[in-house]
């Protein structure tokens, strides 16, 4: 089956500094990659979503990328905000016909003001 | 558009009693999904539904899980004999018939086993 790697499992930046998640995946046949952000007690909120035909997605602070040869994509969050600390999941939907999503471990990503 | 709902959002249990957690899709979603959430860890599938049938329930333990959607009224997750190992945050989310691989998730129900 799929198997989702994220790093870092921590991170911590200051105010208006930008941060980066990373996951990597294992089937070469998945083709739908979703990130959630994860306030403490609270549910997993999409935020933004990219799919395996698009290099890149952009939505105001918020960017993630896909590397389909390497197997990997990434979350950018530039000019970080406290509100934007949280536990960030990455996962990735499998081939055709399948309906799991896997996910990362997660992020917890602190902003520092 | 009330979003997905999710009952009771705590649930405590002793061990050997049954657990039932119910979830309400969006207005409009026809797909159902349940997730399980340890502390420290991400969601793991459960079980995949659509009205009155169980599409993929390979992420289900063999014994003691059960899940239906039926017709009319909520999906409903049951834990028969609960225990300790159960405790979990359980979340269950839902997708719209077209473009059905994206996910929306409910705010979870947290069961406790005493």
């Amino acid at each position: 089956g799929e198997n989702v790697e994220q790093h870092p499992s921590t991170l911590s930046v200051q105010e208006g500094d930008s941060a980066v998640i990373k996951c990597t995946y294992s089937d070469s046949a998945s083709n739908y990659f979703p990130w959630y952000k994860q306030e403490l007690g609270k549910r997993p909120q999409l935020i933004i979503d990219i799919r395996s035909n698009v290099g890149e997605k952009k939505d105001q602070r918020i960017a993630v990328t896909l590397n389909k040869t390497a197997k990997h994509f990434s979350l950018h969050i530039t000019e970080t905000q406290p509100e934007d600390s949280a536990v960030y999941f990455c996962a990735v939907l499998s081939g055709a016909g399948s309906y799991q999503l896997t996910f990362g471990k997660g992020t917890k990503l602190s902003v520092i003001p | 558009n009330a979003g997905v709902m999710q009952n009771p959002r705590h649930l405590v249990r002793r061990r050997g009693q049954e657990a039932r957690l119910r979830c309400s899709p969006m207005k409009g979603h026809s797909h159902v999904y349940w997730y399980r959430q340890l502390p420290e860890e991400g969601l793991k599938f459960m079980v995949y539904l659509q009205k009155e049938n169980i599409i993929d329930e390979s992420g289900m333990p063999k014994e003691r899980f059960s899940a239906e959607f039926p017709k009319e009224g909520p999906s409903i997750l049951r834990i028969q004999q609960v225990v300790r190992g159960d405790s979990a945050a359980y979340f269950c989310a839902s997708s719209p018939p077209i473009n059905s691989d994206v996910q929306f998730f409910g705010p979870g129900t947290r069961l406790t086993v005493l």
